[in-house]
């Protein structure tokens, strides 16, 4: 167990809705990342928050938006979904030390119909 | 900009015999590597990483990776390989970098070790 929860497992929904992915990082850790893994891109580094401020950005779509809490828990916001967004999404945490590990939920299988 | 290749989608081995699962990376800048292990619809599981020192890094289960700047890579090993050890994985790379700790993976390999 990696101490990181994503909610919900899974998530099935139409082309044009708006879905929020919630995660609670490891106990003492400040920064989340969010990461998209579908089979024709690979793990896909979306966005970056330390202790509450957006730190870096990756491939995220501009329907796309996260933020982080000041209990820590983020959350990641998808809009207008298109069918290409189906994907599982990940979310992970670190102390936000650069030689330290990241440690990933078990994602978020989300299916658009 | 940084890169991450596995060369190998798939790699089969014996149990018992020694695997190796291959990664090459390029950065501008000395790399932070990690190795990561993801078994059917769970998340990615941390193995070991490189940051400085020797070259050599232990990780779980008894895998290790061995650190060449000169070929920049990264492959992992393990001397006796298990059934239980067939799993995705994938290699990482990180520049240090304060504000952007992003890790840029590779596409993965598939481990499949044959009873």
């Amino acid at each position: 167990d990696s101490g990181v929860t994503q909610t919900p497992k899974h998530l099935i929904t139409a082309t044009g809705q708006r879905v929020t992915l919630r995660c609670s990082p490891r106990s003492g850790d400040l920064s989340v990342y969010w990461y998209q893994q579908s089979l024709d891109q690979g793990l896909q580094f979306l966005i970056q928050y330390y202790n509450g401020e957006e730190r870096a950005k990756g491939n995220i779509l501009e329907r796309f938006s996260a933020q982080q809490f000041p209990d820590l828990h983020s959350e990641l916001n998808l809009s207008s979904l298109e069918l290409g967004d189906s994907a599982l999404y990940f979310c992970a945490s670190s102390a936000g030390k650069t030689n330290q590990p990241q440690h990933f939920g078990d994602g978020t299988r989300l299916s658009i119909l | 900009a940084q890169s991450v290749a596995q060369p190998e989608d798939q790699v089969n081995v014996a149990e018992g015999n020694p695997l190796t699962v291959k990664c090459t990376y390029s950065v501008s800048g000395n790399p932070y590597l990690f190795w990561y292990v993801q078994y059917p619809n769970r998340g990615l599981q941390f193995l070991l990483k490189y940051i400085t020192g020797d070259n050599l890094v232990k990780g779980s289960y008894g895998f290790e990776a061995e650190f060449n700047k000169s070929q920049t890579s990264f492959h992992l090993k393990k001397p006796s390989a298990l059934v239980s050890d067939s799993a995705l994985y994938f290699c990482a790379v990180r520049v240090p970098n304060f504000g952007n700790e992003k890790l840029t993976f590779g596409t993965g390999t598939r481990l499949t070790i044959i009873p």
